[in-house]
């Protein structure tokens, strides 16, 4: 069945990284452009990053621009979310996201992974 | 950034009500509006996309309306595996994208 899995989540310092991932099955990955989406808790949704199928295009959130990078292996269905200098701000869930139509405002995220929490605290 | 305002952020009606949830839009959007639903503990799931497409599976007490910044989400005969935070989101500015705050929808 379609599916995304998140790993790589834990306790990080701050000031520290921390790198995601997400494996993709189901379907042809190299088809679809991707997102990451966080969820800090108790708190609503806030989009991150978008990666074009073929990695050529990136754009993220104001939030999170210059700290966070997105990235993509067609070849191993596997897409990355880079995380530097954490702030407990960025406390929160985090999930990888199939975008059902990319570069298009008829877009929408129609696959949801299960999401993986990361903590930044001392 | 368009800024997505949801009303109310939270309600509690009965089994077979009537719900309905609103989303504002800061500029227009025309009819590029999607609602996703989550229930406690899991992630959220897409449940309307272009303001009044049903993604596959949903089922049909679930439906949307609106255009330009003003949206609806309605839920007809209201069932108890409704409870969850419903939350619209904006694809107008594709590739950036903004979420409404939240509407947590509680069963009397």
């Amino acid at each position: 069945q379609v599916q995304l899995v998140e790993s790589g989540g834990g306790l990080v310092k701050p000031g520290g990284s921390l790198r995601l991932s997400c494996a993709a099955s189901g379907f042809t990955f190299s088809d679809y452009y991707m997102s990451w989406i966080r969820q800090a808790p108790g708190k609503g949704l806030e989009w991150l990053a978008y990666i074009s199928s073929s990695s050529t295009y990136t754009n993220y959130a104001q939030s999170v621009k210059g700290r966070f990078t997105i990235s993509r292996d067609n070849a191993n269905n596997s897409l990355d979310l880079q995380i530097n200098s954490l702030r407990a701000e960025d406390t929160a869930v985090y999930y990888c996201a199939r975008n059902r139509e990319g570069f298009s405002p008829s877009d929408a995220f129609d696959i949801w992974g299960q999401g993986a929490m990361v903590t930044v605290s001392s | 950034d368009i800024q997505m305002t949801q009303s109310p952020s939270s309600l509690s009606s009965s089994v077979g009500d009537t719900v309905t949830i609103t989303c504002r839009a800061s500029q227009t959007i025309s009819t590029y509006l999607n609602w996703y639903q989550q229930k406690p503990g899991k992630a959220p799931k897409l449940l309307i996309y272009a303001t009044s497409t049903l993604e596959s599976g949903v089922p049909s007490r679930f439906s949307g309306s609106g255009s330009g910044k003003d949206f609806t989400l309605t839920i007809s005969n209201l069932q108890p595996e409704d409870l969850a935070t419903y939350y619209c989101q904006q694809s107008y500015s594709a590739p950036l994208f903004t979420f409404g705050q939240g509407t947590k929808v509680e069963i009397k």
